[in-house]
């Protein structure tokens, strides 16, 4: 099935570091999300993102909705242990959703 | 928590079987969508029900059915289960029928803890 392309696939910081990673895709979307989805449990909504060059914040999260509508950026500032997890972005895509590959952020105390 | 709740948690099961995986929404939710999450995978749409009504489909094989039932609860049935259906299959609920478009409200989705399907 179709999906996002994440960057990067996983990658592991330190504490207090920033992280950046974004997501690409070929086709255009209207909406851009980012979940975070911690072992065992479903992914949880972070940022929601409805217009091209958009940018949004939620504490520490800041999101981009890239100007081609084709990408999306997730940043991260002052990274705490409880970031661990994995990252997924979400274009939506008519009336389904579709899901990057995630990635896999490991944070070193 | 969510709101959402999906039963069982875990299942393990043979090759060639057929097994039922449950969702309850939030209370209020309209809406119920089925995914598919194999092993470091991002999650595959497979179906959406609204109000009792298939509302959109995604990759959902044809061995796969769902449907929702009055109460809202739906159910995803998997039958002649095969080694590659391994995997969790999470259920999430909205309020509306569709996601938003650009610039209005996001219909949030609420995701469940998920079902492992682990077919031997």
């Amino acid at each position: 099935g179709q999906q996002l392309n994440q960057s990067p696939q996983s990658m592991f910081i330190q504490e207090g570091e920033d992280v950046s990673m974004n997501c690409t895709s070929s086709s255009i979307f209207n909406t851009w999300l980012w979940y975070k989805q911690d072992p065992g449990e479903g992914p949880v909504l972070l940022i929601a993102l409805y217009k091209a060059g958009e940018l949004t914040s939620n504490g520490r999260l800041t999101a981009q909705f890239g100007i081609t509508r084709k990408d999306s950026f997730l940043n991260i500032s002052a990274s705490i242990p409880s970031d661990v997890g994995i990252y997924f972005c979400a274009g939506l895509s008519t009336y389904k959703y579709i899901f990057g590959t995630g990635t896999r952020l490991k944070v070193l105390a | 928590d969510s709101g959402v709740t999906q039963t069982p948690k875990h299942l393990i099961t043979a090759t060639g079987q057929r097994v039922t995986l449950r969702c309850s929404p939030r209370s209020g939710d309209l809406s119920v969508y089925w995914y598919q999450q194999s092993l470091d995978q991002g999650l595959q749409f497979l179906i959406q029900y609204y109000n009792g009504e298939e509302r959109a489909k995604g990759n959902i094989l044809e061995r796969f059915s769902a449907q929702q039932f009055p109460d809202l609860h739906s159910e995803l049935n998997l039958s002649s289960l095969e080694l590659g259906d391994s995997a969790l299959y999470f259920c999430a609920s909205s309020v509306g029928p569709a996601p938003g478009t650009s610039g209005s409200s996001y219909n949030e989705q609420f995701f469940g803890p998920g079902t492992r399907l682990t077919v031997l």
